[in-house]
């Protein structure tokens, strides 16, 4: 079956040690995400690759950068992680900008920060 | 800033009757509202969406309805079973754009 596949499930990192999370999709859908999600709250985009064109939100801290080294895979890389960033992540995709409305998601990865 | 929101957190049903989910926004610029459904240990999956010039849309046992003088979006789930149990988000897409803006959930409980 077609998915997103998220690798780890479970995540648990220092602070200030980086992190990565990887993100796959056998979709072949243009469009990715970076969500994080705390504890009872929605989801919050972080970031979206249309193919390759970045586009970061306005208030996502610099601490997170992510990768897109080619369609089926997307990277999302905590540089120096803080208690604050203790989170599930979410990737998902959309098969192009304009079925934004529809995305696919993730199991997500849970981040632990000690 | 422009959000999306719900007025209520939790909802408990029993099963078999009808639930209805309730959203407010406030950004009317947006071209599609959409509702997710969180299970838990999962990421949102699609449920349905509807354009801005509907006002009511409607799926297998669900039916969405969009009253924009008053900016209010609703989720109606007919016969509700106990599978139906997740955090229902609502969630709005603007100029048909690529980005989704989530509203605050529901955890919609359904009892036997």
């Amino acid at each position: 079956d077609a998915m997103v596949i998220q690798n780890p499930r479970y995540q648990v990192t220092q602070f200030g040690k980086p992190v990565t999370l990887s993100c796959s999709q056998t979709l072949n859908h243009n469009v990715m995400y970076w969500y994080q999600q705390k504890s009872s709250q929605a989801p919050k985009l972080l970031f979206h690759y249309y193919d390759k064109d970045f586009n970061n939100e306005a208030d996502t801290p610099d601490n997170f950068q992510s990768r897109r080294p080619n369609t089926s895979f997307c990277f999302l890389d905590i540089r120096s992680p803080g208690l604050g960033d203790a989170a599930m992540y979410l990737c998902a995709t959309s098969r192009d900008r304009d079925r934004g409305r529809e995305q696919y998601f993730g199991p997500g990865t849970r981040l632990t920060v000690t | 800033g422009e959000s999306v929101g719900l007025h209520l957190p939790t909802l408990s049903v029993q099963e078999g009757d009808n639930s209805i989910i309730n959203c407010a926004y406030s950004n009317s610029a947006s071209d599609y509202f959409i509702w997710y459904k969180q299970e838990s240990g999962k990421g949102p999956q699609f449920i349905i969406d509807i354009r801005s010039n509907m006002d009511k849309r409607q799926g297998q046992r669900v039916t969405v309805l969009l009253n924009k003088t008053v900016k209010h979006l609703s989720l109606q789930i007919a016969a509700t079973q106990p599978g139906d149990s997740a955090v229902y988000f609502c969630a709005e897409n603007i100029n048909q754009g690529g980005k989704l803006i989530f509203g605050q959930g529901t955890e919609l409980s359904v009892k036997p």
